[in-house]
């Protein structure tokens, strides 16, 4: 089993719709948790961090988060044709016996694509 | 505020030939420092990362390796390179506790 696993993709939503991105993560001690945006060609750009069950709110975006079942979702609402990109999942996983030194683990990403 | 640099940002190397690619942040002292590779579309993976001067932690057996001279200067390195070495290098920074990384523009390598 992967530590981090995305929905496969791609994704394609119709512009003004809701697109919604999955990530599960195999270690229940997780601390925090992270969505990325990547352009074609370009670095991952930080969307948004989540560290508490529940829903956290920016903009159109919200991150869902729910540790019992070990689950990370984001949602975009209002999608626009530049959120087209491919979108990370990443999880600051625990390191039994010590600190994890802020290395982050992630999925694979989902593609996804916003179309007029 | 802070920012991260690398380069160069496209480099194309012969199988065999060294290679060094090199990050700097600005505006923060004493950053935990990362490598992450990303071959053609795959997720990223972490190579090296650095908590100090001289620290490095490798996280995966390969034929590169990772130097940190000074506070704010990471650097990547091979003395031969492989044909599965190709891909897209990234470095990043935490400012920790919470984790978040924050990436530089990224070194695309491509070995022939």
């Amino acid at each position: 089993q992967k530590e981090v696993e995305q929905n496969s993709g791609p994704l394609s939503v119709p512009e003004g719709a809701i697109a919604s991105l999955n990530c599960t993560y195999s270690d229940r001690g997780s601390q925090s948790f992270f969505w990325y945006r990547q352009y074609s060609g370009k670095s991952p750009e930080l969307i948004m961090f989540i560290y508490s069950n529940g829903d956290k709110e920016d903009g159109r975006f919200t991150a869902q988060l729910n540790k019992a079942s070990q689950y990370v979702s984001l949602l975009i609402r209002d999608s626009q044709p530049s959120d087209s990109a491919t979108y990370l999942c990443a999880v600051k996983l625990s390191r039994a016996g010590g600190t994890s030194y802020g290395k982050l683990t992630f999925g694979q990403g989902t593609i996804l694509t916003v179309h007029p | 505020s802070q920012t991260i640099h690398q380069w160069p940002a496209t480099l194309v190397q012969p199988v065999g030939s060294p290679l060094s690619l090199e990050c700097t942040v600005e505006g923060t002292s004493n950053p935990n420092l990362y490598w992450y590779r990303q071959a053609a579309g795959r997720g990223l993976q972490l190579l090296f990362y650095s908590v100090g001067i001289g620290q490095i932690s490798s996280e995966v057996p390969q034929n590169l390796s990772a130097s940190r001279p000074q506070d704010r200067q990471f650097i990547l390195s091979s003395k031969k390179l492989l044909l599965s070495d190709s891909g897209f290098y990234l470095c990043a920074w935490t400012p920790l506790p919470l984790g978040e990384l924050f990436f530089g523009e990224g070194s695309r390598l491509t070995v022939l």
